[in-house]
């Protein structure tokens, strides 16, 4: 059975660019989750979506984040305009419920210059 | 706001000896995970615990919850190379909508 996957692994962008990641959950988990951890920093977490609803977006930073699940399958995540602050590793994960292990894919690397 | 605090951040030991990793927290819950991480790979689940005196082992790794304490270990038996990666403790007070991590603790073994 496929994990959670990320796209793309490593981005590098110049600052005032759009970059988009992709999470693909595992089959039939409707729960999808989306950390990030900044340089230096612990793992905190953005949002949380239950099928294609945002059940919690209280970590999101600011308005130029903007997270997306059309259709409950895959999530995009998208910076505009990126900021040399957004630089880190950004993680998704899903559950298939509440209580069970959440499974994290392998993070999408972003760089802004 | 909830805390979720490791220690120590950094350690370094010899194959073959024991050693334990504390994950303190501030707010009562009853449900934590312990995570593995190795360079530039995803977080690899290791152990859910969901309820006060939980204890589960996996191989040179036991990992137990104290929720009156709010503490959780994970003991390491006669480390192996092989063990060397970052781990995390991760709290969830929120019924399943998101977990808060600790540090992290960079495990080091040597041969």
């Amino acid at each position: 059975e496929a994990g959670v996957t990320q796209f793309p692994s490593h981005s590098v962008i110049e600052k005032g660019q759009t970059v988009t990641l992709r999470c693909d959950p595992i089959s039939g988990h409707d729960n999808l989750y989306w950390y990030r951890r900044v340089m230096g920093k612990e793992i905190k977490f953005l949002l949380h979506f239950v099928k294609e609803s945002k059940q919690d977006e209280s970590g999101m930073p600011n308005n130029r984040f903007l997270a997306e699940r059309t259709g409950g399958t895959y999530s995009t995540l998208k910076v505009q305009p990126a900021e040399l602050e957004d630089s880190g590793v950004y993680f998704c994960a899903s559950s298939q419920d509440l209580v069970r292990t959440i499974y994290f894919g392998e993070g999408s690397w972003l760089t802004v210059v | 706001e909830l805390k979720v605090e490791q220690n120590p951040l950094f350690l370094s030991m010899q194959e073959g000896k024991n050693y334990t990793i504390y994950c303190n927290y501030s707010t009562t819950s009853d449900r934590l995970y312990w995570y593995r991480q190795d360079p530039g790979k995803s977080l690899e689940s290791l152990f859910v615990l969901l309820s006060n005196g939980a204890v589960k082992q996996e191989g040179r790794l036991m990992a137990s919850l104290d929720t009156k304490a709010r503490l959780s270990t994970l003991h390491i038996t006669a480390a192996v190379h092989d063990l060397s990666a970052t781990y995390f403790c991760a709290v969830d007070a929120t019924s399943g909508s998101r977990l808060t991590f600790g540090e992290g603790t960079q495990l080091t073994v040597n041969p």
